[in-house]
């Protein structure tokens, strides 16, 4: 079953503490996205790689740094939190960046920072 | 700038009306436009898209929508509601240039009472 992976579903954090989100796939998407979802906002696009090493800021990238080394993971980084980070972050894949890409989303993973 | 607008925060509806969520669009070239449906504390699910062609295009679920350039709109359409289609609706645009990022609307939160 071709499907996004996220790491972890929850996760609680003090503001200071770095934070590492994990995203893995397994269909051999060469495009993979970070979004964040907030109530009333919709879904944010915060970065997106088209490949290893080749990466791109999205609409809403400051404090937010992203690491792709292997095709099928794409990590996510908080270099020190901070409380207007609590989110739901979700990772989504693509085959490519053509117009009628489909993209699966993952699960999402739920960050309080405190 | 492209942007996407879905006026309705919320709608409700009866179980067997028929149902229509709206969705405009702001984009000076040819848009390839999306539905996606989130379920309560589950990601994204792709419903169907418009990239050309047909202007009434039909998804998953049950669901169509219909594409009118004349007035920038992508409205989606499902008839009878089912209290299970109970979820948020996400209107989404991909933008032309080097990047192909997705751009969502804000949701409508659809409830369909038994």
């Amino acid at each position: 079953d071709m499907k996004v992976t996220q790491m972890p579903r929850y996760l609680i954090k003090r503001m200071g503490e770095n934070v590492l989100l994990e995203c893995g796939q397994d269909m051999s998407h060469e495009t993979m996205y970070w979004y964040r979802q907030d109530p009333g906002l919709g879904l944010q696009l915060i970065y997106i790689s088209y490949d290893v090493d080749s990466n791109s800021e999205g609409d809403i990238p400051k404090g937010y740094r992203v690491s792709r080394k292997k095709r099928e993971h794409f990590s996510l980084i908080l270099d020190s939190a901070k409380t207007n980070q609590t989110s739901v972050y979700f990772c989504a894949s693509s085959p490519g960046t053509g117009r009628n890409s489909d993209y699966t989303f993952g699960s999402g993973t739920r960050l309080l920072v405190i | 700038a492209q942007s996407v607008d879905q006026p309705d925060a919320h709608v409700t509806l009866s179980e067997g009306a028929s149902l229509e969520l709206r969705c405009s669009y702001s984009y000076s070239a040819a848009p390839y436009l999306f539905w996606y449906v989130q379920y309560p504390g589950q990601s994204l699910q792709f419903l169907l898209k418009y990239i050309t062609g047909d202007t009434v295009v039909k998804g998953t679920k049950g669901f169509e929508a219909e594409f009118r350039k004349s007035n920038s709109s992508f409205n989606l359409k499902k008839s009878p509601a089912h209290w299970s289609d109970s979820a948020k609706y996400f209107c989404a645009l991909v933008r032309g240039g080097s990047n192909y990022k997705l751009t969502f609307g804000k949701g409508t939160l659809l409830t369909v009472t038994p």
